[in-house]
C-alpha cells in the first residue's frame, strides 16, 4: 500500500515569509497528525485530526501557525509569518486508531 | 502523561544483541508500551507494542516486567542499519492525544 505522501521535501524561505505544508495520509486512516522535530531531538506533536475534526492542538503556536484537513483526507500546515525557529523537520503522519502510527519523509524547512 | 527515560545513547557492533531500557514509573493502568525506529532523514517507523510480560515480531523482542515501571527493547544480532535513534512512549491507545510524547531517544550506533 502507498505510504502517507508529503511534499515538498524541502523549503528554504526567508523569515516573515509564509510556507505551506501538504500531507496526503495512508487510504482509510481516520487520524493524522503533524509534529515538528527540531535537530536532535525528538518529535513534538503539533496537531492531531480525528476525520476532519481537531482533536488536539495544545502545542500548536496559534498565532502563527494553523492546520486543516478538509474532508478528512488531504491536510496543510501553514506558518504565517515563519521566524528562524521554526526552522525544522515537519511530519505528518496518519493511522486508523491502534497507534502504530505511519510517518511520510517530511517537509525540511530552513528560515533565514 | 506517563514521561519516560532512556539512555541518550548506546554502542554496540554487529552481531551483538543490542537491549535499549525505558524507564516509566509512573505509568498508568491502560497505558502500552511502544518502540518507534528513526534513521536520519526519515520519519519514525513502528517496531513493536506491548502491555506485559513478553512480545515478540520479526524485528526485535519488548521485555516488560510485572510492575510495568521500565520495558526492554531488544534488538538480535544487529547490523550496521540498525544504527539509528530509538524512542519509547507510552500512553494508552485509542485515547486521543495519550501517546504522542517523543522524549529524546537512544541513539544507536553499530560499529563493524
Amino acid at each position: 500500500e502507498a505510504g502517507v505522501a508529503q511534499s515538498p521535501r524541502y523549503k528554504i524561505i526567508e523569515k516573515r515569509q509564509s510556507v505551506a505544508f501538504w500531507c496526503n495520509p495512508i487510504s482509510g486512516h481516520a487520524t493524522l497528525y503533524w509534529y515538528q522535530q527540531i535537530l536532535g531531538q525528538g518529535p513534538k506533536l503539533l496537531i492531531q485530526f480525528q476525520n476532519n475534526g481537531v482533536v488536539d492542538d495544545s502545542q500548536l503556536p496559534k498565532d502563527r501557525f494553523s492546520a486543516e484537513r478538509l474532508k478528512g483526507v488531504d491536510s496543510t500546515l501553514k506558518i504565517q509569518p515563519a521566524k528562524l525557529e521554526d526552522s525544522a523537520v515537519y511530519l505528518c503522519a496518519s493511522d486508523w486508531g491502534v497507534n502504530e502510527q505511519f510517518f511520510g519523509p517530511g517537509t525540511r524547512l530552513t528560515v533565514l | 502523561l506517563a514521561k519516560t527515560t532512556q539512555p541518550i545513547s548506546m554502542d554496540s557492533y554487529e552481531g551483538q544483541e543490542v537491549n535499549i531500557t525505558c524507564s516509566h514509573n509512573n505509568i498508568a493502568t491502560n497505558d502500552y508500551i511502544t518502540w518507534y525506529q528513526q534513521f536520519p532523514s526519515q520519519g519514525p517507523r513502528f517496531i513493536i507494542q506491548g502491555y506485559k510480560t513478553k512480545v515478540t515480531n520479526e524485528v526485535a523482542s519488548l521485555f516488560i516486567p510485572a510492575d510495568r515501571k521500565s520495558s526492554t527493547l531488544s534488538l538480535p544480532r544487529v547490523s550496521l542499519s540498525d544504527t539509528a535513534v530509538y524512542y519509547c512512549l507510552v500512553g494508552e491507545p485509542h485515547n486521543a492525544g495519550n501517546m504522542l510524547t517523543f522524549g529524546g531517544g537512544t541513539r544507536l550506533m553499530v560499529k563493524p
